[in-house]
């Protein structure tokens, strides 16, 4: 049930850009991208809803196709500042009962250098 | 100060001997949620909680309990701790359910090691 995500991890120079998968055998109902500095709790980046939307958060941007049950994100000119981990992640379910049926899934997550 | 805080911070103790990591939140969230993260194994779902009084499992259950007897706080229970226990736990909380696609906000975690 678990997201696969690729690459495991990535390094880059500054400047450089990166693309990470994350994609799932079921059915993503959102995506939820979130980054993980060394030491430090994940910190959420955003959601992508249904639609083929692709959002924007400073030089990171992400799509969602939930035909092929995939998103990627999209790090252009990377900073120092962007290194960590990143992980992607879902819930289990879609409009489920309101109390229950609220699981969330994570995927494994993919390492990103950014050497000077 | 919007926060999700956790305590400890840090931990180590002895296979068996009963132990509670806090959490609380002071968003008024209904959502609240535990993880475990381990090396290549990402955040995995331990418990979560929509409302108080009302829990539900995740994805690694075993060997943990939880309450939620008021709004803001969501204690982690481990009754008889195991080295395989040992991880890094993360609280979350979220202003309605994941459903909902509401982000989630994580304490700054609380690292466990059972010996």
């Amino acid at each position: 049930q678990q997201p696969v995500q690729s690459p495991q991890a990535v390094i880059l120079r500054e400047g450089e850009d990166a693309v990470i998968n994350c994609s799932s055998s079921k059915a993503l109902y959102s995506v939820h991208w979130y980054r993980q500095k060394h030491g430090e709790a994940p910190v959420f980046l955003m959601i992508l809803l249904k639609g083929g939307e692709q959002k924007g958060h400073e030089k990171i941007s992400a799509s969602f196709n939930e035909k092929k049950q995939q998103s990627s994100l999209y790090l252009t000119a990377s900073q120092l500042s962007y290194s960590g981990t990143y992980f992607c992640g879902t819930p289990l379910r879609e409009g489920a009962w309101y109390n229950y049926g609220q699981n969330f899934v994570f995927g494994p997550g993919t390492r990103l250098s950014v050497l000077p | 100060e919007a926060q999700v805080t956790q305590n400890p911070r840090y931990l180590i103790t002895v296979t068996g001997k009963k132990l509670t990591v806090t959490c609380s939140q002071n968003m008024n969230h209904e959502y609240m949620s535990w993880y475990r993260q381990d090396p290549g194994l990402g955040l995995r779902q331990i418990y979560y909680s929509m409302n108080v009084e009302v829990t539900d499992k995740g994805d690694v259950p075993e060997g943990y309990k939880v309450s939620r007897k008021e709004k803001r706080n969501f204690p982690l229970i481990l009754e008889s701790p195991s080295p395989n226990q040992t991880s890094l736990y993360f609280c979350a909380s979220s202003l309605t359910g994941v459903n909902s696609n509401q982000p989630q906000h994580f304490g700054d975690g609380t690292r466990l090691s059972i010996l």
